[in-house]
């Protein structure tokens, strides 16, 4: 099956710098790849996602990156803001649109 | 648009007694999907319904299992409680297609079980 390794398992960073996130996927035949927020207290809220027909989407301070070839997907998060802490999931599915996700990695945003 | 609901939120249970929680997907949604999350395992796939049918299990016991009403709502039972299955019970919800565009899973709150 499928495996989703997520690396580093801790991020801080200064307000205003960038932060990027990577994932790494094993199944060739994954082809939805999304991006997920929690919380504390709450549920994860999809943030962005890329199919494998795309290799970058942008949303405003967000991008995705995707690189088929070496099986890895990124996240971008420009400007971070204090409200970016969080913790951030990469997950990745295939034909029968079953998630396996990454471990999660701790986002600290430092004012 | 109304988002996915859970309830209860938070259950407290002791060892060998059985739950039953409850997911209401966003109106217009057919697919649930149903997840485990705990510190040390991540967030984990127990199981998919689509149309008031199984379409996708994960590596669960028998003792979880699930069900999907004809308005697409979900719920999904745990027998004979464990300690190890204290955790977040967290619910997703598509339009279940399959298509390209049409896949994404939203989430609800979840439901924190503590099995004491």
């Amino acid at each position: 099956g499928e495996n989703v390794e997520q690396h580093p398992s801790t991020l801080s960073v200064q307000e205003g710098d960038s932060a990027v996130i990577k994932c790494t996927y094993s199944d060739s035949a994954s082809n939805y790849f999304p991006w997920y927020k929690q919380e504390l207290g709450k549920g994860p809220q999809l943030i962005i996602d890329i199919r494998s027909n795309v290799g970058e989407k942008k949303d405003q301070r967000i991008a995705v990156t995707l690189n088929k070839t070496a099986k890895h997907f990124s996240l971008h998060i420009t400007e971070t803001q204090p409200e970016d802490s969080a913790v951030y999931f990469c997950a990745a599915a295939g034909a029968n649109s079953k998630l396996t996700f990454g471990k999660g990695i701790t986002l600290s945003v430092r004012p | 648009k109304a988002g996915v609901t859970q309830t209860p939120r938070y259950l407290i249970k002791t060892r060998g007694q059985q739950v039953t929680l409850s997911c209401s997907p966003i109106s217009g949604h057919r697919s649930v999907s149903w997840y485990q999350q705990t510190p040390g395992q991540g967030l984990q796939f127990l199981f998919e319904y689509f149309s008031e049918t199984q379409r996708n299990k994960g590596n669960f016991p028998g003792r979880f299992s699930g069900r999907q009403f004809s308005n697409s709502r979900s719920e999904m039972n745990v027998s004979t409680l464990e300690l190890g299955d204290s955790a977040l019970y967290l619910c997703a919800s598509s339009l279940g297609t399959r298509l390209a565009g049409e896949n994404e899973q939203f989430f609800g709150p979840g439901t924190r079980l503590t099995v004491l």
